[in-house]
């Protein structure tokens, strides 16, 4: 099977511009989760979305916002760029049935630069 | 308040030895438990998952899981150069949190030769 993709690799933006970040989980996959991650703060967990609805959501302003498709395939988008944005965004997969606990399985990321 | 914390490194061993990371956790109510590993620059990938308590091992590694002492840890034996990366605990709890990982803030390995 194929793995998570994301797009695109690398971004760079100026402050105030907004971003669309996409990810395409693995084949199967009805979970996915978006991280932040900064030198700073490691691995910030964003939100997750599973058979279209937010299931999850972490502690980021209302700027950071998603949504996912029919297909599973996810979008993230993040308005009004700050400079604490840079960061690498990382998109995770899992089958999530209703039992849950499965793995997650990550893309290789966007990294985000914001100048 | 669902913590994950990580031993603090950097954590240096020669090629050969075996190395270990340790990772403790903060709420009982826990379901499952992953280590990834992170080169610099790239991705976190998963090396070992494990749900029950005792060991689990899998090639050179073996993953050491204490749900009653919250604590979940990594063994890598005869460790290799290719080795050195920063390793990330991640628990994922049952309830409410369904789907969400969290992580540990990673202990950086160095294995030199």
């Amino acid at each position: 099977k194929a793995g998570v993709t994301q797009t695109p690799r690398y971004l760079i933006k100026t402050r105030g511009q907004q971003v669309t970040l996409s990810c395409s989980p693995i084949s199967g996959h009805r979970s996915v989760s978006w991280y932040q991650q900064t030198p700073g703060q490691g691995l910030q967990f964003l939100f997750e979305y599973f058979s279209e609805t937010q299931r999850n959501k972490g502690n980021f302003p209302g700027r950071f916002s998603g949504r996912q498709f029919s297909n599973s395939r996810s979008e993230m988008n993040v308005s009004t760029l700050e400079l604490g944005d840079s960061a690498l965004y990382l998109c995770a997969s899992s089958l999530e049935s209703s039992g849950g606990g499965e793995t997650q399985y990550f893309g290789p990321g966007t990294r985000l630069l914001v100048l | 308040q669902k913590e994950v914390e990580q031993n603090s490194g950097p954590l240096s061993v020669p090629e050969g030895a075996i190395a270990s990371l340790n990772c403790t956790y903060s709420d009982r109510v826990s379901q499952s438990f992953f280590w990834y590993r992170q080169y610099s620059g790239k991705s976190p990938e998963l090396i070992m998952s494990i749900y029950s308590n005792g060991d689990k091992e899998d090639g050179r590694f073996t993953a050491q899981l204490n749900k009653a002492s919250q604590y979940v840890s990594l063994l890598i034996r005869d460790s290799q150069p290719s080795d050195s990366a920063t390793y990330l605990c991640a628990v994922k709890w049952r309830g409410s949190t369904l789907g969400r990982l969290y992580f540990g803030r990673g202990t950086q390995l160095t294995v030199w030769p």
